[in-house]
């Protein structure tokens, strides 16, 4: 299925660990995202790659790590989890310049800080 | 001044009904307008998209973008209780900013 994916789905762990989630898209993007999704359902971006290179890093902690191996894949990566982390966590992929706008979202990954 | 209102609802209406759902913005820089359906547990959806004023059709969904009054709305008709989903807005000028999203629960 072509599709953008992330693992793992749920995600329980204790505050102060260092946590990684995966995404990967096989729809031929250029740009992946991850977004941040809080318990009010406010959804926000929190960085945006193109080809491997970051263009867009909003005001997020610099405990969050973005890697980008290749195009395809946009991992994040969390240290010294706190309690305010817990959300679910979406990535998304698009083609790059005006085609942005059509962003196709992964399932999501639910993390809940302990 | 949040860059993008929305109205988080609940909006309940029932089966059959013309739902409007609304979204303000302040920012004059956003040049695409997008609406994003989420079901309960699962990642949003693009369900449209317009970049100029005025209405785009698309079934039972029409997207209106009023640029003069910094103001979008959807409108579904002939709602069915599939419909039942968060919607949000979403506006495009850097980068994607989401509204918070409407709650909609159509009933049988």
């Amino acid at each position: 299925d072509t599709a953008v994916s992330q693992t793992p789905k749920y995600l329980v762990t204790q505050m102060g660990n260092d946590k990684s989630i995966k995404c990967e898209q096989n729809l031929g993007h250029d740009t992946m995202y991850w977004y941040k999704q809080d318990s009010k359902k406010f959804l926000k971006i929190m960085f945006s790659y193109n080809n491997k290179e970051l263009i867009i890093n909003e005001t997020v902690p610099n405990r969050f790590s973005p890697k980008s191996p290749d195009k395809a894949h946009l991992n994040l990566h969390i240290n010294s989890l706190e309690l305010g982390d817990s959300a679910v966590y979406f990535c998304a992929s698009s083609q790059a310049g005006r085609a942005a706008n059509e962003q196709f979202f992964g399932p999501g990954t639910r993390l809940t800080v302990l | 001044q949040k860059e993008v209102e929305q109205d988080p609802g609940p909006l309940s209406v029932p089966e059959g009904a013309i739902v409007s759902l609304n979204c303000t913005y302040s920012n004059s820089a956003f040049q695409y307008f997008m609406w994003y359906r989420q079901y309960s547990r699962k990642g949003p959806e693009l369900l449209m998209y317009t970049y100029s004023s005025g209405n785009k059709e698309d079934g039972r969904f029409t997207a209106q973008v009023d640029k003069s009054s910094k103001y979008i709305s959807l409108f579904i008709r002939d709602s069915q209780p599939s419909d039942s989903a968060t919607y949000l807005c979403a506006l495009l000028g850097v980068a994607l900013t989401f509204g918070k999203g409407t709650m909609l629960l159509v009933s049988p």
